[in-house]
């Protein structure tokens, strides 16, 4: 069975760190793309960053280039999103999601079940 | 940096034809992704590029998309039918991925 599973939410103080990890598996994890997407309670999705397959290219959104870290490990089937500086408005589900190619463009079609990070005193 | 924006919230009847709008400019000249999303779950996956559909997703999910405007169709609704809707694209001018403001469908 395809599957992500993240890990690593929990509570944190404003301006800690905290490091999301998320687990593939049934899938060829070293030939897909990945992101990590957000959502704030009650609120819309937010994409937050994107990584190739071999981490040659990353992207972030602006609201955390800077803070935030992408990363992968192929030999280990993982994604990783280092976040720094927390803020408040960083509290959300924390998604990662398989970024698949279409013919005309890139799609989310796996998401794992989400890891909630809340950022408060 | 591009927005998409979607209609807060549309209401249907069971049996009956929903429509959900994603306006961006000049979003024809994109490709299109929709997600349903229903309360405490991941999204799902239901149209990719503009019209087509992931395998287990039913007929009655549709897409078309052109000009100013990309439109989810669903056809015959049910009441399992009731979720969030989002629209995506990709931003090449930013190298970032956009989601629309999300629609709450609402089964009468």
């Amino acid at each position: 069975e395809v599957q992500l599973v993240e890990s690593g939410g929990g509570l944190v103080q404003p301006g800690g760190s905290l490091r999301l990890s998320c687990a593939a598996s049934g899938f060829t994890f070293s030939s897909y793309s990945m992101n990590w997407v957000r959502q704030a309670p009650g609120k819309g999705l937010e994409w937050v960053s994107y990584i190739s397959s071999s981490s040659s290219t990353i992207y972030y959104a602006d609201s955390v280039k800077g803070r935030f870290t992408i990363s992968r490990d192929n030999a280990k089937n993982s994604l990783y999103l280092q976040m720094n500086s927390l803020r408040a408005e960083d509290t959300a589900v924390y998604y990662c999601a398989r970024d698949r190619r279409y013919p005309d463009g890139d799609a989310f079609d796996i998401w794992g079940q989400g890891t909630m990070v809340t950022v408060s005193s | 940096s591009y927005v998409l924006t979607q209609p807060p919230s549309v209401s249907v009847a069971p049996g009956k034809t929903a429509r959900i709008t994603c306006g961006g400019n000049n979003i024809g000249s994109k490709s299109v992704h929709w997600y349903q999303q229903k309360p405490g779950q991941a999204p799902v996956l239901v149209v990719y590029d503009d019209s087509d559909r992931p395998s287990g997703i039913p007929e009655r999910f549709s897409g078309s998309n052109s000009g100013n405007t990309a439109t989810l169709t669903i056809s015959r609704v049910e009441a399992g039918d009731e979720a969030d809707y989002y629209c995506q694209v990709w931003d090449s001018s930013s190298d970032h991925y956009v989601f629309g403001t999300g629609t709450k469908v609402t089964v009468l």
